[in-house]
């Protein structure tokens, strides 16, 4: 079956602009995850849902930052102001009842370049 | 918090050659540890797990031992091949408030030659 797919896989934009990542999971995983990778890093944690609610979103670096799940499958990474710190690569994993012994499966990621 | 702490890179081996790649942690309670692969071009897969203290994790040909003792879980191939070429990453999950966020250490490249 159909792995997390996330898109776009590249996107630039210019410093103050909005952008949004999207993140199809898994169907039937009820566990979504975003991460952050910057480069020579292992990825970093940001927000966990399970369902349409995010259970845990103290990675969050700022409230520039904002992700939904409306229907529980979906789910998009918003990023306000955007600057150029906020380059790295998106990750978004899901897994199938959440828990970290239930293995998380990853997406090819969305790679943001702010100009 | 928790935390990973992973040899770092990048490692470059000739093929059949011992691989060790160190990794030690800081945790509460009983975490859950992992150990991630990269391959070029490709999104992160799962490459073993162990959930408790004493558990060992296989698969593809490597192992890595949960000791709580040390707060290490090492991961060991006896024989590399020029495919194994990627970067590892160790990692560490829940046991902190019902968080099912993983921790990740920075990673290690491993560079495999023919």
């Amino acid at each position: 079956g159909a792995g997390v797919s996330q898109t776009p896989s590249n996107k630039v934009t210019e410093k103050g602009k909005y952008v949004e990542l999207r993140c199809d999971p898994i169907s039937g995983h009820t566990a979504l995850y975003w991460y952050r990778q910057s480069l020579g890093q292992g990825p970093e944690f940001l927000i966990y849902f399970q369902g349409t609610g995010a259970a845990d979103d103290s990675g969050l670096p700022n409230d520039r930052f904002f992700a939904v799940r409306p229907e529980g499958s979906v789910s998009t990474l918003k990023i306000q102001r955007t600057e150029r710190g906020d380059s790295a690569v998106y990750l978004c994993a899901s897994s199938s009842r959440g828990g970290t012994v239930s293995e998380q499966f990853f997406g090819p990621g969305t790679r943001l370049t702010v100009l | 918090g928790n935390s990973v702490t992973q040899m770092e890179g990048p490692v470059t081996l000739s093929e059949e050659a011992f691989l060790t790649i160190n990794c030690t942690y800081t945790a509460t309670g009983y975490p859950s540890l992992f150990w991630y692969v990269q391959y070029p071009g490709e999104g992160l897969q799962l490459l073993l797990k162990a959930t408790k203290a004493d558990d060992k994790g296989s698969n593809k040909g490597f192992e890595a031992t949960y000791r709580k003792e040390t707060t290490s879980f090492h991961l060991e191939k006896g024989s590399v091949q020029v495919s194994d070429s990627a970067v590892y990453f160790c990692a560490l999950g829940g046991s902190q408030g019902g968080s099912e966020k993983l921790v990740f250490g920075k990673g290690t490249k491993l560079t495999v030659n023919p």
